[in-house]
């Protein structure tokens, strides 16, 4: 089947400080991943994607790398803000593109 | 704003009233999807539509629940008998077709409808 397996959190950190949000997956057929980031009281908004192995997805200093060989894509940043603090899904979509599969969210809250 | 919009944002109902929600994606995308997120979870996949045909309903979507597209734009979301284990955010989203868009793709996700069954 398909799922994906996101790290808990909450997850507190300090301004400039080095992020990693672990996510794994299972999936049938040739899947495309996914971060979306949901900041509070609204929708869930796009990060970052990767439609195949080895691709690297980026935005706005997060980056991710679909690591078929270990079925990971976790999500990284250099140096977290404050304004980063949301909640953050992994998802996969099937290659047939008819919907995705979340992870339970981990909530970062960045502290000056 | 050409994004997804979803109507009402907030909705209060007693346990066994009926409540419908509306959804209008993006004027060019043919598929439209419908999720439920409850608290501390990620959204679960319901139910989706490409142009007005339903093609895929989860398990999640029992008796109580119908989704429509009547004319392939906007959707409707019912659910009749409430309970309050249906308390939570109803999330819209809506994509170009895979075959269009030269593969799966991303999908663009509305505010949601949070409802509260009391």
């Amino acid at each position: 089947g398909n799922s994906v397996t996101q790290m808990e959190g909450p997850v507190t950190l300090s301004e400039e400080a080095f992020l990693t949000i672990n996510c794994t997956y299972t999936a049938t057929g040739y899947p495309s991943l996914f971060w979306y980031v949901q900041y509070p009281g609204e929708g869930l908004q796009l990060l970052l994607k990767a439609t195949k192995a080895d691709d690297k997805g980026s935005n706005k200093g997060f980056e991710a790398t679909y690591r078929k060989e270990t079925t990971s894509f976790h999500l990284e940043k250099g140096s977290v803000q404050v304004s980063d603090s949301a909640v953050y899904f992994c998802a996969l979509l099937r290659w047939t593109g008819n919907q995705f599969y979340f992870g339970t969210g981990t909530s970062l809250t960045v502290i000056p | 704003d050409t994004g997804v919009s979803q109507d009402p944002r907030h909705k209060i109902t007693k346990r066994g009233q009926n409540v419908t929600f509306r959804c209008d994606p993006i004027s060019e995308h043919n598929r439209l999807y419908w999720y439920r997120q409850t608290l501390g979870q990620g959204p679960e996949f319901l139910t989706y539509f490409q142009n007005e045909a339903q093609l895929e309903k989860s398990r999640l979507l029992s008796d109580r629940f119908s989704a429509e597209r009547p004319k392939g734009s906007f959707s409707t979301l019912e659910i009749q008998r409430t309970e309050q284990g249906d308390s939570a955010m109803y999330l819209c989203a809506s994509s170009l077709d895979p075959g269009l868009a030269g593969g799966p793709n991303e999908q663009y996700f509305g505010p949601g409808t949070r409802l509260t069954v009391t």
